[in-house]
């Protein structure tokens, strides 16, 4: 079954306690796409990869770090959370261009910084 | 600037009747596109229409597309209670590789 997953699911942590959330497709899909939701401010972009090694920022990267070593895989890194990155965070990913096709979307990831 | 705002913000209407969603944005776009959530989950692509075509139907979908406007609709017609959802707009900007969404219009469907 085509999908893009993600784990964990929920995650509650502490200020400055680095963690690590990993998304991975089994689409063969070239661009994957990290997106933060909260409420009132829509889905926001945080980081994309256009391909393996090949990253760039989006709307809202402060915070956020992100490689792309696989073509499946794209983790995103928070290296000391803090209260304002807790947040409904997605994966998605696409084939070729991301403004002629659809974006897959995994389940996403709640996430809650004490 | 944002590009991509739903309006209403949220609908509740009769299951049976028809719902219709609107999208305004900003600058120029290639392509624009629909996706609906369901609470708490991901999104999922509904209809992508093309900035060369006005309109573009899928099963009890219908899109609109007016570029002078910068403005587009998505009408569901004959509701159903699964339908109940938040939908949002995406649109790309030319020459950058990324969708930009609006924050959505929550639909709610009463039996």
């Amino acid at each position: 079954e085509a999908q893009v997953t993600q784990n964990p699911r929920y995650l509650i942590t502490v200020t400055g306690k680095k963690l690590t959330v990993t998304c991975s497709q089994n689409m063969n899909h070239e661009y994957m796409s990290w997106y933060r939701q909260d409420p009132g401010l829509g889905l926001r972009q945080i980081y994309y990869s256009m391909n393996v090694e090949v990253t760039d920022k989006g709307d809202v990267p402060e915070g956020y770090k992100v490689s792309r070593k696989e073509k499946r895989n794209f983790p995103l890194i928070l290296e000391s959370p803090s209260p304002n990155q807790t947040s409904l965070y997605f994966c998605a990913s696409s084939s070729g261009l991301v403004s002629n096709n659809e974006q897959f979307f995994g389940p996403g990831t709640r996430l809650t910084v004490l | 600037s944002q590009q991509g705002e739903e309006d209403p913000q949220a609908l509740s209407i009769q299951e049976g009747e028809n719902a219709t969603m609107n999208c305004s944005y900003k600058t120029s776009i290639n392509n624009l596109q629909w996706y609906r959530q369901n609470s708490g989950r991901g999104l999922v692509h509904l209809i992508l229409i093309r900035s060369n075509e006005r309109e573009k139907h899928s099963g009890r979908l219908r899109v609109t597309l007016d570029t002078s406007k910068k403005s587009s609709s998505l009408l569901i017609t004959a509701s159903r209670a699964a339908d109940t959802a938040s939908y949002f707009c995406a649109t790309d900007r030319r020459g950058a590789q990324k969708l930009v969404f609006g924050q959505g219009t929550r639909l709610t469907i009463n039996p």
